[in-house]
């Protein structure tokens, strides 16, 4: 069967280190591989979005990798803020408009 | 600019009830799609379209209907509901006709509970 799992439920890091969140999956082909975070009471936000036919996406402290080997994308948060705490979610789509969610990893930083 | 819009944020209802949840984008996105979230199972899609006049169904469409008569509107609406559709639901428009090669905007969510 199909499935999307991300790392763990929750992540405690301490400020200043670097977040790393992982999306594993499963039966799925993707073309494209996105990333949201979402806040408590609020719909997600877009982060990154990474193709099939790239390695790596950078955007300021947030690097995306995806290894379709290993079928694995890497998220990472660098000089991680108390205010990127948060739950962040993988998402991913074949190409034919479906597109399916892991079930968050929720991230704490600590001062 | 509002963005994706859903009304109502609330919502209680009995057990074989029906209702319409709203959903207005603003942006001129031909994607737009609905969702639910429940508490360790992530967002699972339950319709989308891709434009006026198509819609499709996703992960779990069961007891959900949904029309595009435009570009900016794509109600849910639930015919009887159930206990079980208790649950956040989410709409997302994107410009692209593809949902995932453009990003998801997502309205702030509209909480349902069935008695």
């Amino acid at each position: 069967s199909q499935k999307i799992e991300q790392n763990s439920e929750a992540l405690n890091i301490q400020e200043g280190k670097t977040a790393t969140l992982t999306c594993n999956y499963t039966n799925y082909s993707p073309a494209y591989l996105q990333w949201y975070r979402q806040d408590p009471g609020r719909g997600p936000v877009f982060l990154l979005l990474i193709r099939e036919n790239e390695k790596e996406k950078r955007k300021e402290r947030l690097k995306v990798t995806f290894d379709t080997t290993l079928k694995q994308s890497l998220f990472h948060i660098t000089a991680s803020q108390p205010a990127d705490s948060a739950t962040y979610l993988c998402a991913l789509d074949e190409g034919n408009n479906d597109m399916r969610f892991g079930a968050g990893t929720r991230l704490t930083v600590k001062p | 600019n509002a963005g994706v819009t859903q009304t109502p944020k609330f919502q209680v209802l009995k057990t074989g009830q029906s209702m319409t949840l709203q959903c207005a984008q603003d942006m001129n996105h031909e994607y737009m799609s609905w969702y639910r979230q429940d508490p360790g199972m992530g967002l699972r899609l339950i319709h989308y379209s891709v434009g006026a006049g198509i819609t499709d169904q996703g992960e779990v469409p069961n007891g959900y209907n949904v029309s595009r008569s435009t570009t900016e509107d794509f109600p849910l609406r639930l015919l009887s509901a159930a206990p079980s559709q208790t649950s956040v639901y989410f709409c997302a428009s994107s410009g692209l006709a593809g949902g995932g090669n453009g990003e998801l905007f997502f309205g702030e969510g509209s909480r349902l509970t069935v008695l």
